[in-house]
């Protein structure tokens, strides 16, 4: 079955300290990923995406994300947190290799930056 | 550019009562649309989706349905809502050709 995991529900970093939010996958063919980020009571919006190329993908807000085909992940980095970065982060993938035109989204990774 | 929008912003509705969700989208011709509810501000469950006029995809049986009649429009319903589902509501579109997904600014919906 196809899926996508966020292992960790919360993660706390110290402000202009180096984040990591998790994400692994699990579906066949090329996978096309994406990080979404939530502030409350707000619409999700898009971060960043990986289709084809560069493994390393540049995102909004300083956000940047690495696509690691052999251990199936697409983890969420920022080399410097800000306090304003605490939000509600979703990876996701596309499902359109497939013939639909969904997303599998994970559970979502709440952060948390401390001044 | 385009713009999503959705309203109500909030809702509060008492059980049994019908409910009418909207949401459309400015400034792009045939994109596929999606319905999704976030309950307790976590995970996201797709409801529905469609790629053209009149074609929905469900996802989840439920006392919930969704139409689109028109391009750029697209509507969630109920008949008799239940307590379970209080949620917040998400609308969101996709060009095609393209892969990312842009959401609106989501419906509160709370049912007593």
């Amino acid at each position: 079955a196809q899926s996508v995991a966020q292992p960790e529900d919360q993660v706390n970093v110290a402000e202009g300290n180096p984040l990591t939010v998790k994400c692994t996958y699990s579906v066949s063919g090329n996978p096309y990923l994406f990080w979404y980020v939530q502030y409350p009571n707000r619409g999700l919006q898009f971060l960043l995406k990986y289709i084809t190329g560069d493994n390393l993908v540049k995102g909004s807000y300083g956000f940047e994300a690495e696509f690691n085909k052999s251990q199936t992940s697409f983890h969420l980095k920022k080399p410097s947190a800000l306090v304003s970065d605490s939000a509600l982060y979703f990876c996701a993938v596309d499902l359109s290799t497939s013939g639909t035109y969904k997303y599998i989204f994970g559970t979502g990774t709440r952060l948390k930056v401390l001044a | 550019s385009q713009t999503i929008h959705q309203w109500p912003a909030t809702l509060v509705q008492p059980v049994g009562s019908p409910l009418s969700l909207e949401c459309t989208v400015e400034g792009t011709s045939n994109p596929n649309l999606y319905w999704y509810r976030q309950a307790a501000g976590r995970g996201l469950q797709l409801l529905f989706y469609s790629v053209g006029i009149g074609q929905i995809s469900s996802e989840v049986p439920q006392n919930l349905s969704a139409s689109r009649p028109q391009d750029r429009q697209f509507i969630l319903s109920s008949k008799k809502l239940l307590l379970s589902d209080s949620g917040f509501y998400l609308c969101a579109w996709r060009n095609r050709g393209s892969y990312e997904q842009y959401f609106g600014p989501g419906t509160r919906l709370t049912v007593t």
